[in-house]
């Protein structure tokens, strides 16, 4: 397995408040993303990172940024966490060849 | 935006019967991945496929590339209780390099 970790696993937190989600990798891998699942929607692509310092938005980054200032890590904030975000959320890298991509645990956000 | 499209979305099957799921889209695509996941889990990387027609297996799973490049094809034979999950399809639609996702094929087993 992939050496990911998501922490935390599970949150709740209040509508407006900031939220800060963290992926840590320890295979050196240079690409990481940021996905969000939700029912009808499979996963879909927020923040994805090429390198330290190197982000780059996906499909659905509205109200999201990311940080990468190390190569295992990468952080996920909501800004001002609103209920439609409640979800769940993976992280995944992906190293030489980018289209294979290796994901977390995830982390189930509720956001009352 | 770009969709792919899983069929079917849910199956119930009785231990020891094959399964076959396919996803399509409306463009080319290049590279073709399955997933599987697991309740309350992350999706793991079943096959990867890279060329138009190219057929792979990994142990009772194989998969194809369609040679339209459109569609790819997921065979689980003699399924198990632990096939139990959600299957994805994923890839990058021609000249992106970012994967998007079918919304998953639900493979129930019964003994």
């Amino acid at each position: 397995d992939a050496g990911i970790t998501q922490s935390p696993r599970h949150k709740v937190t209040e509508t407006g408040t900031p939220v800060t989600l963290r992926c840590h990798q320890t295979e050196n891998h240079r690409y990481m993303y940021w996905y969000r699942q939700d029912p009808g929607h499979g996963l879909r692509l927020i923040h994805y990172s090429y390198g330290v310092k190197d982000t780059d938005k996906g499909e659905v980054s509205d109200g999201y940024s990311v940080s990468r200032s190390k190569t295992e890590d990468f952080l996920l904030t909501l800004e001002s966490a609103t209920s439609s975000q409640t979800s769940v959320y993976f992280c995944a890298i992906s190293g030489a060849t980018t289209y294979e991509q290796y994901f977390g645990p995830g982390t189930r956000l509720t956001v009352t | 935006g770009q969709q792919l499209n899983q069929s079917p979305q849910s199956m119930f099957i009785q231990e020891g019967e094959d399964v076959s799921m396919n996803c399509t889209s409306s463009s080319i695509f290049n590279t073709w991945l399955w997933y599987k996941q697991d309740p309350g889990e992350g999706p793991v990387l079943l096959i990867a496929l890279y060329k138009a027609g190219e057929l792979t297996s990994n142990g009772r799973l194989t998969a194809q590339f369609g040679i339209t490049r459109k569609d790819s094809f997921l065979n689980i034979s003699a399924s198990i209780p632990s096939d139990v999950g959600i299957y994805f399809c994923a890839g990058p639609p021609y000249n992106t390099d970012k994967l998007i996702f079918g919304t998953g094929t639900r493979l129930q087993v019964f003994p």
